[in-house]
């Protein structure tokens, strides 16, 4: 069964700070890994998306790695802001999109 | 562009009730995705339609669960009858056939008494 865990499941921090999120995902056979973020009461914006033959992707201050052979990937957040508050979610996608329980981050003044 | 468009936006109704969710894609999109979100199983592909046909229902949790599309710019998603642990949000996205990024609606809120 095709499985994508997320750590942490919180995350609250100061604002400045350099976060690092991570994903696993079971499944090596995967087309690509995307990462979405969802506000409260919000549907998911597509965040990066990183094909099965790149190892990062990157825009502004977010940086997306992928390594497929460990079954990982990460999301970097550089110099966080409270405008970052939101959940995380990663997907991996065989044939379909398989998505992380994500990572609510709050980041405060 | 108007994004995807769900209706309604907030549902409210007793168990046994007819339930039916709206979803409008983006002009032009080829596929479209229906999702649930609960607190107990995250995010769910229900159903998802490419070129209007049906190509993967193995989401749909019951026989209770429909899907339609019959034209490119309108699918429904029916509950009936409807029961409490059908309480979540319904998400639908669409997809164009030269991009694997699904952009989402912003959901349905259902809450079945």
């Amino acid at each position: 069964k095709q499985e994508v865990t997320q750590i942490p499941a919180a995350l609250s921090v100061p604002e400045g700070e350099n976060l690092v999120l991570n994903c696993s995902f079971t499944d090596s056979a995967i087309y690509n890994l995307q990462w979405f973020r969802q506000d409260p009461g919000k549907g998911l914006t597509s965040l990066l998306l990183i094909q099965s033959s790149q190892r990062e992707q990157t825009s502004g201050r977010l940086n997306a790695s992928l390594d497929k052979s460990s079954g990982r990937s990460t999301l970097y957040i550089a110099a966080s802001q409270p405008g970052d508050s939101a959940t995380y979610l990663c997907a991996e996608n065989t044939d379909k999109l398989i998505f992380g329980t994500g990572t609510r981050l709050q980041v405060f003044p | 562009d108007a994004g995807v468009i769900q209706s309604p936006r907030h549902e409210v109704t007793e168990m046994g009730q007819e339930v039916t969710l709206r979803c409008k894609p983006i002009s032009g999109h080829n596929s479209l995705f229906w999702y649930r979100q609960t607190m107990m199983r995250g995010l769910e592909l229900l159903i998802y339609f490419n070129n209007n046909v049906p190509i993967d229902d193995s989401g749909m949790p019951e026989d209770r669960f429909s899907a339609k599309m019959p034209n490119a710019s309108f699918s429904t998603l029916k509950i009936q009858p409807s029961e409490p642990r059908d309480s979540a949000v319904y998400f639908c996205a669409s997809r164009g056939s030269r991009t694997d990024t699904q952009y989402f609606g912003p959901g349905t809120r259902l809450t079945v008494l």
